[in-house]
Order: C-alpha cells, then sequence, then structure tokens
C-alpha cells in the first residue's frame, strides 16, 4: 500500500517551453503533497507544500510563478515549470502523506528526471 | 527553520561490518525523525523512522537511537550487505509542521 507514481519518468525539452509532471498517489488520499529537487549529488529541497483545494505554499526563493503547482484532488497534484531553462534541470520529486498532521510518513514517488536542452 | 547536519557524507564498509551514520538537528520541538534510503535514479525510500518517546528502535539488521538532549540520532546497519549501497538521508521536522528538513545524505558503499 501507500503507494505514489509520477509521470514521466524522465522527460528532455528545450528551452523556453513548459513541462507538466504529475504526481498521483495510487491507493490512498493524499491530504498533503510535497515538491521537491534534487541537483546532482545533493540533498532534497522542499520546493513547494499543496493541500488539495488550496494554494500551494512555496519556500522561500522558489518562484511560484514558474513552478505552478495545481493540487487538482485528493490523489492528483501537478508540478508545471513554466518558460525552462537549463538550470531548472534537476530531478522532481513528490510525496504524500495521508493524515496531514506533523510526523505523518511521507511516501515518495520515484522522481522525474527533467533535462532542459 | 530546522537545521540538520548528517555525517559522514561517504562510508565505504566491507560486507558484514556495521555502518553507522550520525546527524544533528536543531529544533529542541522536533519529535519526528524519518530515515530514507535513495538508490541511484529512484525516490527516497523510508527504512525506518523513531519518534521522541522512545530512545532507540530496531527493525532486524537496522536500528535508530536518539539522544533528544543532546539532539542527534543514528542509523545503525549491521551485517551490511552489497544491496545496502545506497545515498542514506536523515530528515527531522521543520517548523513543527509536517514537512521535514533533510540531512545532506551519506553516500555508503558496501565492498563485498
Amino acid at each position: 500500500g501507500a503507494v505514489v507514481s509520477q509521470h514521466p519518468s524522465r522527460v528532455i525539452c528545450k528551452s523556453g517551453t513548459s513541462v507538466k509532471i504529475e504526481c498521483r498517489s495510487l491507493d490512498f488520499q493524499a491530504t498533503t503533497m510535497f515538491w521537491y529537487r534534487q541537483f546532482p549529488k545533493q540533498s532534497l529541497m522542499l520546493m513547494a507544500t499543496s493541500n488539495e483545494g488550496s494554494k500551494a505554499t512555496y519556500e522561500q526563493g522558489v518562484e511560484k510563478d514558474k513552478f505552478l503547482i495545481n493540487h487538482a484532488s485528493l490523489t492528483l497534484s501537478t508540478l508545471t515549470v513554466t518558460s525552462a531553462h537549463p538550470e531548472d534541470s534537476s530531478f522532481y520529486i513528490c510525496s504524500a502523506t495521508i493524515f496531514g498532521t506533523p510526523g505523518d510518513e511521507q511516501f515518495f514517488g520515484p522522481g522525474t528526471r527533467l533535462t532542459v536542452l | 527553520g530546522e537545521n540538520v547536519e548528517q555525517h559522514p557524507s561517504t562510508l565505504s564498509v566491507q560486507e558484514g561490518d556495521s555502518a553507522v551514520i550520525k546527524c544533528t538537528y536543531s529544533d529542541s520541538a522536533s519529535n519526528y525523525f524519518p530515515w530514507y534510503k535513495q538508490e541511484l535514479g529512484k525516490g527516497p525510500q523510508l527504512i525506518i523512522d523513531i519518534r521522541s518517546n522512545v530512545g532507540e528502535k530496531k527493525d532486524q539488521r537496522i536500528a535508530v537511537t536518539l539522544n533528544k538532549t543532546a539532539k542527534h540520532f543514528s542509523l545503525h546497519i549491521t551485517e551490511t550487505q552489497p544491496e545496502d549501497s545506497a545515498v542514506y538521508f536523515c530528515a527531522a521536522p521543520s517548523g513543527g509542521y509536517q514537512k521535514v528538513t533533510f540531512g545532506t545524505g551519506t553516500k555508503l558503499q558496501v565492498i563485498p
């Protein structure tokens, strides 16, 4: 149980285009979903927290107009990287929690490798 | 916010030996400490966690200890196997919310 999927697993795009990444909880309803970015050989950095039906909360330094998050339902959150540039190339990982309370286990997706040419 | 430090950054052990990874945190209100294993090109997987009401938790070859006074917690892997090779991250809650701050990671290599 508690499986999170991401689609696509990898994407290559041209500079200036937009890319959408989907995060789905397959066998549970996710109260909260998180989006992380991980550069090579570095740790996971939280980008934003999203709850179904409300606006995402972005971490300091993350541009909300560039990284659009839509938490459409209790099983789906999407991250759209708008006007992508090579410096946006990274490994994007989502996670989800069930109860939405502090100390909840986060279930992670397999990640999406974004390469911007 | 929470500040999590993790050591060492790399660790090589012979198969069968033990491995220990340590983390310190700054927020004394933190009460949940998960450990994740991340294999190359994959998302992190929770391997064990501990809450502040206990000092130690064990699951087969993996154990975690917590010292709330000193604000540090450690991951212990005994009888290491080649498949234990991965990057391990500790984490601690940030600001009392669901979100966590990750440590910098430890690349563990188990040499057959």
